[in-house]
C-alpha cells in the first residue's frame, strides 16, 4: 500500500487479557519500528526489526511484551496479560534510511 | 537528563505570526535531527530532516542545528490555523536505527 497501515485502529481490552496488534509497514520497507505513546508523553521506542530480525528491543518495558516480524513484512506486537498503565497509542513506523520514516496512524488501545 | 528535551506548551500564537519551537539534546553524537508534525489521532509525519549543523528552509518551515550550543529550532513564518498541531523534534544516532523523541510542543493557531 501506499502508507504504513495499523490495525485495528481502536481496541478496547479487559485487564488481564492478551491482545495483538498488527503493522503493515510501506513494501521494501527493511525497517520497522514500534513506539508508544501515552497522554502527555513523547514517543516511547519499543523495538527495531531490520528485515525478521530485531538488533534492538531494548524499549519492550517487560516481558509481558513482544514482537515478531515475518516475511520482511507484516509485523505483530502482542501484549500478554494487559494492565491499565498498558492504555497508549501504539505506533508503528517502517524506513529504508531516516528521510523515508513513515508512521501509521497508530492503534488506540485502553485497558478496563 | 533526558536525550531530547522539548516545551511541551501548549503555545498559542494568532494567525500570521512567525512560531519558534525548540529543543536541546545531550549527546553530541546525534547527526541526524527532524521535525515531525502530528495532528490529533493521526500518525506523526516528516516535516523537515536536517543532517549536521545548519539551516535548512522548506517554504514557510526553517529547520536550524546549532551543534555547539546543542539546540534544535523550526521556524514558521505566517503560520496558519492549519498550522496547529503537537511539533516533535526528533534525532537519531546513526543513519539506521529508532529515533528519539522530545515530548512535543502543541501549537494552537487562532484566526
Amino acid at each position: 500500500g501506499a502508507g504504513v497501515s495499523q490495525s485495528p485502529s481502536n481496541k478496547v481490552t479487559e485487564k488481564g487479557k492478551d491482545v495483538e496488534l498488527r503493522c503493515d509497514p510501506i513494501s521494501g520497507h527493511t525497517a520497522l519500528y514500534w513506539y508508544r505513546q501515552s497522554l502527555g508523553q513523547g514517543l516511547e521506542f519499543l523495538i527495531y526489526f531490520q528485515g525478521n530480525s530485531a538488533p534492538d528491543k531494548s524499549g519492550l518495558p517487560s516481558d509481558r511484551f513482544s514482537a515478531e516480524r515475518t516475511g520482511g513484512s507484516v509485523s505483530t506486537l502482542t501484549i500478554q496479560r494487559t494492565q491499565q498503565e498498558d492504555s497508549a497509542v501504539y505506533l508503528c513506523a517502517s524506513s529504508l534510511g531516516t528521510e523515508s520514516y513513515t508512521f501509521g496512524s497508530g492503534t488506540r488501545l485502553t485497558v478496563v | 537528563q533526558k536525550e531530547v528535551e522539548q516545551d511541551p506548551g501548549p503555545l498559542s500564537v494568532p494567525e500570521g505570526a512567525i512560531v519558534s519551537l525548540n529543543c536541546t539534546y545531550s549527546n553530541s553524537a546525534f547527526q541526524y535531527f527532524m521535525w515531525y508534525r502530528q495532528y490529533s489521532r493521526k500518525g506523526p509525519e516528516l516535516l523537515m530532516y536536517t543532517y549536521s549543523s545548519g539551516n535548512k528552509e522548506d517554504g514557510r518551515f526553517t529547520a536550524q542545528v546549532d551543534k555547539s550550543s546543542k539546540y534544535i529550532s523550526l521556524f514558521i513564518r505566517d503560520s496558519q490555523p492549519s498550522d496547529s498541531a503537537t511539533y516533535l523534534c526528533a534525532t537519531q544516532r546513526g543513519s539506521q536505527g529508532n529515533l528519539i523523541f522530545g515530548k512535543g510542543t502543541k501549537l494552537s493557531v487562532k484566526p
